[in-house]
């Protein structure tokens, strides 16, 4: 059974002060592996795919990478507007996405 | 990447009732994704819905309490039978993106089971 697993829960991070997020995943064959954006009371934003160990993707302060068991997306010099659940997902076969718990995150001014 | 547009975005329904949410998408996809998301919880899987075949359903979900239609290759209906306050979710669809945009969702249906 696929399974993904997110650390931290969540994440109290001072505006400028930079983090990882961690997303751990077992999964028979991986497709690709997602991060998502998710504010409150919308449907989660796509943000990066990952298909292979050492890939890495970069959009504004969000940088993504992989391992063949784990995957990070770290936050470089954070702003207020940067607070989310970030939410990981690996795709198996099938075009089913398992998602993991998300992290809230919270950038304090 | 589509853009879904998703009905109602939120409803209070009474228990023992049914609610159909609505799922229209600006292009035609083959495949259209049905999640739900507990309070304070991710996404599950809730079933797959292909135009002109059955959905498939996930472990743990029925076709009795999660009906679903696919007409056609921009528009589908999931409905929550017979609610109870379990019910209580947000409900989400999805298609896939192009391109390898990855996975398009609506902006959810928020449903409250009272």
């Amino acid at each position: 059974e696929d399974q993904v697993t997110q650390s931290p829960e969540a994440l109290r991070l001072q505006e400028g002060e930079s983090s990882s997020l961690n997303c751990s995943y077992t999964v028979s064959g991986l497709r690709g592996l997602f991060w998502y954006r998710q504010d409150p009371g919308k449907g989660p934003e796509f943000l990066f795919t990952l298909y292979s160990a050492g890939e890495e993707k970069e959009k504004e302060r969000l940088k993504a990478t992989l391992t063949k068991k784990e995957s990070f997306l770290h936050i470089t010099a954070p702003k207020p507007e940067d607070s989310a659940t970030y939410l990981c997902a690996v795709e198996a076969a099938g075009n089913k996405l398992t998602f993991g718990g998300g992290t809230r995150v919270l950038v304090k001014p | 990447s589509a853009v879904i547009s998703q009905k109602p975005s939120r409803d209070i329904c009474q228990r023992g009732t049914s609610l159909t949410i609505q799922c229209q998408v600006d292009s035609q996809v083959t495949m259209m994704f049905w999640y739900r998301q507990q309070p304070g919880q991710s996404l599950t899987l809730i079933a797959t819905a292909n135009q002109g075949s059955e959905a498939t359903y996930e472990s743990g979900f029925v076709i009795d309490k999660f009906p679903i239609s696919r007409p056609n290759l921009t528009f589908s209906t999931l409905t929550v039978s017979n609610m109870s306050p379990e019910d209580s979710s947000i409900y989400l669809c999805s298609v896939e993106g192009s391109g390898f945009l990855g996975y398009t969702f609506g902006s959810g249906t928020r449903l409250t089971v009272v």
